[in-house]
């Protein structure tokens, strides 16, 4: 069956980087884009990006460029994805969700991992 | 961006009641709609996509239809694992947007 296993919860401080993962199982990895989503209390669902890991192409929703890098390791079938020069307003839940094979929807969804910036 | 505001932002239903729940697109997404439960503490899910398409293993009483800008999702005779949040996501443009989301409680 089809998982999305997620690193765990990060509490970071202001001005610095991190990477999550989200490590795949049960299809084959290379050939669904896998997308990047974030959820902050009370502001909804708002949609990062995609990484096609079969060719690592990219697509960034615009708001989070430059503060969001997707990466994918096709030997490991994990997809990371980096958030740089955190501040309060990155603390939220990031999932991972697979897109479906239309590549717009998402049909599983990694865990969440909660991100926390504090000084 | 393409923005979809969902109504309402909450309601209760009886166990046995229809329930609807609407978004409207501030442009045309051509059925490029789909439709989450997230349920408290967990992972949202997919329910049903291309407006009105049932993702394989949701219940039948999950229904989506509507066309243009106007969507909706119905539940046919609400049962107690239906209470979460509903969330509407459209696909035709990018960035994908999301709804504001529906708290459906039981009543």
């Amino acid at each position: 069956q089809v998982q999305l296993q997620q690193s765990g919860t990060e509490l970071v401080k202001p001005a610095s980087s991190v990477k999550i993962s989200c490590k795949a199982s049960g299809y084959t990895f290379t050939s669904n884009y896998m997308h990047w989503i974030r959820q902050q209390p009370g502001n909804g669902l708002e949609w990062i990006g995609w990484i096609y890991p079969g060719n690592g192409n990219t697509k960034y929703n615009q708001k989070f460029d430059g503060k969001a890098t997707l990466t994918a390791d096709k030997s490991s079938s994990t997809a990371y994805m980096q958030l740089s020069s955190l501040t309060s307003e990155d603390s939220a839940v990031y999932f991972c969700a697979r897109g479906d094979n239309s590549g717009y929807y998402f049909d599983y969804w990694g865990q969440g991992v909660m991100v926390t910036v504090s000084s | 961006d393409i923005q979809m505001t969902q109504s309402p932002a909450s309601l209760s239903a009886s166990l046995g009641e229809t329930v609807s729940i609407e978004c409207l697109a501030s442009e045309g997404i051509s059925n490029d709609l789909a439709w989450y439960q997230q349920k408290s503490g967990k992972s949202p899910q997919l329910l049903i996509y291309a407006a009105s398409r049932l993702q394989d293993g949701v219940p039948s009483r999950f229904s989506g239809s509507g066309s243009g800008t106007r969507y909706s999702l119905k539940i046919s005779g609400m049962q107690p694992e239906d209470e979460a949040d509903y969330f509407c996501q459209q696909s035709y443009k990018y960035p994908f947007t999301f709804g504001s989301g529906t708290k459906l409680e039981i009543k």
